[in-house]
């Protein structure tokens, strides 16, 4: 949902161990759903999406599960490395308003080395 | 992939000017555009949904006079702020949905970092 004004929470993680990230959506006619992942000062860049039939979906180390009961998200990054340290956004198209793309509140991912 | 270039990356600009952004998708075309606003350490706030050929969709509080939306084309998107002041300086992201993909992702310029004196 609409997270203007909140403040970003962080997770820090030891390199090498798994991170997940969560997010809770607010759009029941949501259909789909993308993380996004974003460095300081550049434009978001797309990591995983999955669909409203799927409840979950696995890319390149990384895992997207889904949970439309709870309208819950969560990013799980395997073997996370300094390069995953980032902003990530979760992110739902709502269909019914002109497919526009909303972002979750975010969350900062700070890996350790 | 698909690239959307967004142009300039940054902009310094003394309160009372206007400033235009530039959003263009470069190998597709794409009938929506969508523009956000993101603040330091908050989320992308979307302001508007620019449509080729007809007037832009703003999102509630989003003055449609101040933040001047033109898409003139399949591959060119305007953002104008106008009479900027301070209060504007933010980060300015455009995006764009390949138009034979409806339901599908949505490809992120480089966004803008504008900075009002």
């Amino acid at each position: 949902g609409e997270s203007v004004g909140l403040h970003l929470p962080t997770l820090s993680v030891q390199e090498g161990d798994n991170s997940i990230i969560n997010c809770a959506y607010s759009n029941s006619a949501s259909d789909y759903f993308i993380w996004y992942k974003q460095e300081s000062g550049k434009g978001p860049q797309f990591i995983i999406d999955i669909r409203s039939n799927m409840d979950k979906r696995q890319g390149q180390r990384v895992t997207v599960l889904l949970n439309k009961t709870v309208k819950h998200l969560s990013l799980q990054i395997a073997a996370t490395q300094p390069g995953d340290s980032a902003v990530y956004f979760c992110a739902e198209n709502v269909w019914n308003q002109g497919g526009k793309l909303i972002f979750g509140q975010g969350t900062e991912l700070s890996v350790k080395p | 992939g698909a690239v959307v270039s967004q142009h300039p990356s940054w902009v310094i600009c003394k309160s009372g000017t206007s400033v235009k952004i530039e959003c263009r998708s470069l190998d597709f075309q794409a009938t929506t555009m969508f523009w956000y606003r993101q603040f330091p350490k908050q989320s992308l706030m979307l302001m508007a949904t620019s449509n080729e050929g007809s007037k832009a969709t703003y999102e509630q509080g989003v003055e449609k006079d101040k933040f001047l939306i033109n898409h003139a084309s399949l591959t060119l998107s305007t953002l104008t702020v106008t009479s900027a002041h301070p209060e504007d300086s933010s980060f300015y992201i455009c995006s764009a949905r390949d138009r034979g993909d409806p339901g599908g992702k949505l490809f992120f310029g480089s966004g803008t970092q504008l900075s009002v004196l």
